[in-house]
């Protein structure tokens, strides 16, 4: 049962574009979000996060929107850079499992100058 | 100082052989985290220590065993391996206040491959 889903394996945008990765979740139980970021060969890199009780978290060119009703986050990168180009994954926390965290299957992002 | 370290970086080892992987950080924090990743897939749990005590074990073999000796210190030995034990090891480190949400900081991992 795969709690946290990234639907698309793959994505492509263009430098200076907007990218959008999406993550879709089922329990309703998870009340923190997280998105890493993962180079080959290291460690997953932390991004940026929310807390449930929030609809929006801004940092810098990444926003990440949480949409409670619908169980669905995104994250946003604006301008995206050729630097972006990694696989992004979205991860969450249940208020049960306080340390434990679920991570998707994580998104390819590949920005093309 | 916002770092974890891993050692070694790869590790090549036969089925019979005993190894540890070892992890640090000196950010103060009082969980630490060893995961899995199998390559085109996502990290999985497998310990969680807190405040140097074993606080989650995802049903892991007992041919993996985690050790905290303190608070800065990981350590994962690893006896009689299998080939599809294989992965890349990760090891991670939050603060480790319960119900209050932190992000977790990784290490840049260790590279099994067991022959």
């Amino acid at each position: 049962d795969q709690q946290v889903k990234q639907n698309s394996p793959s994505l492509s945008v263009q430098e200076g574009r907007i990218s959008i990765l999406n993550c879709d979740y089922t329990n309703s139980m998870f009340d923190y979000f997280l998105w890493y970021k993962k180079y080959p060969a290291e460690g997953p890199t932390f991004l940026i996060s929310i807390s449930s009780i929030k609809d929006k978290n801004e940092d810098g060119r990444f926003t990440v929107f949480l949409n409670k009703s619908a169980k669905h986050l995104s994250l946003h990168i604006v301008p995206s850079q050729p630097g972006d180009s990694a696989v992004y994954f979205c991860a969450a926390r249940g208020i049960q499992g306080a340390q434990k965290l679920v991570f998707g299957q994580g998104t390819r992002l590949t920005i093309n100058p | 100082d916002t770092e974890v370290t891993q050692t070694p970086k790869h590790l090549v080892m036969g089925m019979t052989n005993k190894k540890s992987l070892k992890c640090e950080q000196h950010m103060g924090h009082r969980a630490m985290y060893w995961y899995k990743q199998k390559a085109k897939k996502p990290p999985e749990l497998m310990f969680v220590y807190s405040y140097e005590k074993l606080s989650i074990n995802e049903s892991v073999p007992s041919r993996f065993s985690p050790e905290c000796p303190n608070s800065s210190l990981l350590n994962l030995h690893l006896h009689a391996l299998q080939p599809e034990d294989s992965a890349l090891y990760l090891c991670a480190s939050s603060q480790a206040v319960f119900g209050r949400p932190s992000e977790q900081f990784f290490g840049p991992g260790t590279r099994l491959t067991v022959l």
